[in-house]
């Protein structure tokens, strides 16, 4: 089964535009919704993570978006740099503290 | 570097050999998972251990895996007569598993297993 769906598959921005990364979850029991970025040979690195008792949470140019009723959350990066060209994991924390990776969502930023 | 670290980084291996993978997770951390990742695709959950206790393990895992955490430090993984579908990078994380840090999890440098 499918418990987490996340889109674009593939997304290409300009730099200093916005990159915007959307994830939907079937579990309710999902308690905590962060995103990983993940360089080529490299393990995924927490980038930003939110709670599901708050809608929104900003650390830099790095912003989630969570809509608990939707059973949706996205990563928006703002100012989009050629160093942000990553692969980016939502990845929500079931009951049992293990993480429920997306597909992934390849990011290339143009200079 | 206190970080989470994964030996060997790359291993080659002839299918039906055993492959033995190891993680020292951050000192500190009682939790220590093992995903699996295949090319273009997320990590998948394979098991996680809290201190020496493995306390689940993913369907993913066939008989022919097996881990341990002794004394609840590092970690190895075993797959024994190694199929070619075994290729993959093999990840490790650990977390504190407990407190406000509880859900964060941080990510060895992987071991890429390719099996011919």
């Amino acid at each position: 089964q499918q418990q987490v769906k996340q889109s674009p598959q593939s997304l290409i921005v300009q730099k200093g535009g916005i990159s915007i990364i959307n994830c939907a979850y079937e579990n309710t029991a999902f308690d905590y919704f962060p995103w990983y970025q993940q360089f080529p040979g490299k393990g995924p690195a927490l980038l930003i993570a939110i709670r599901p008792d708050v809608s929104e949470k900003k650390e830099g140019r790095f912003t989630i978006s969570f809509n608990k009723s939707a059973k949706q959350f996205s990563l928006h990066i703002m100012d989009s740099q050629p160093g942000d060209s990553a692969t980016y994991f939502c990845a929500p924390v079931d009951s049992s503290y293990k993480l429920i990776f997306g597909s992934g969502t390849r990011l290339l930023v143009r200079p | 570097d206190t970080g989470v670290s994964q030996n060997p980084r790359h291993k080659i291996t002839k299918r039906g050999q055993n492959v033995t993978f190891r993680c020292d997770p951050i000192s500190e951390h009682n939790r220590l998972y093992w995903y699996r990742q295949t090319l273009g695709q997320g990590p998948e959950f394979l098991t996680y251990f809290q201190n020496e206790a493995q306390l689940e393990k993913s369907r993913l895992l066939s008989d022919r895996f097996s881990a341990e955490r002794p004394k609840g430090s590092f970690s190895t993984l075993e797959i024994q007569r190694t199929e070619q579908g075994d290729s993959a990078m093999y990840l490790c994380a650990s977390s504190l598993g407990k407190g406000t840090l509880k859900y964060e999890q941080y990510f060895g440098p992987g071991t890429r297993l390719t099996v011919t």
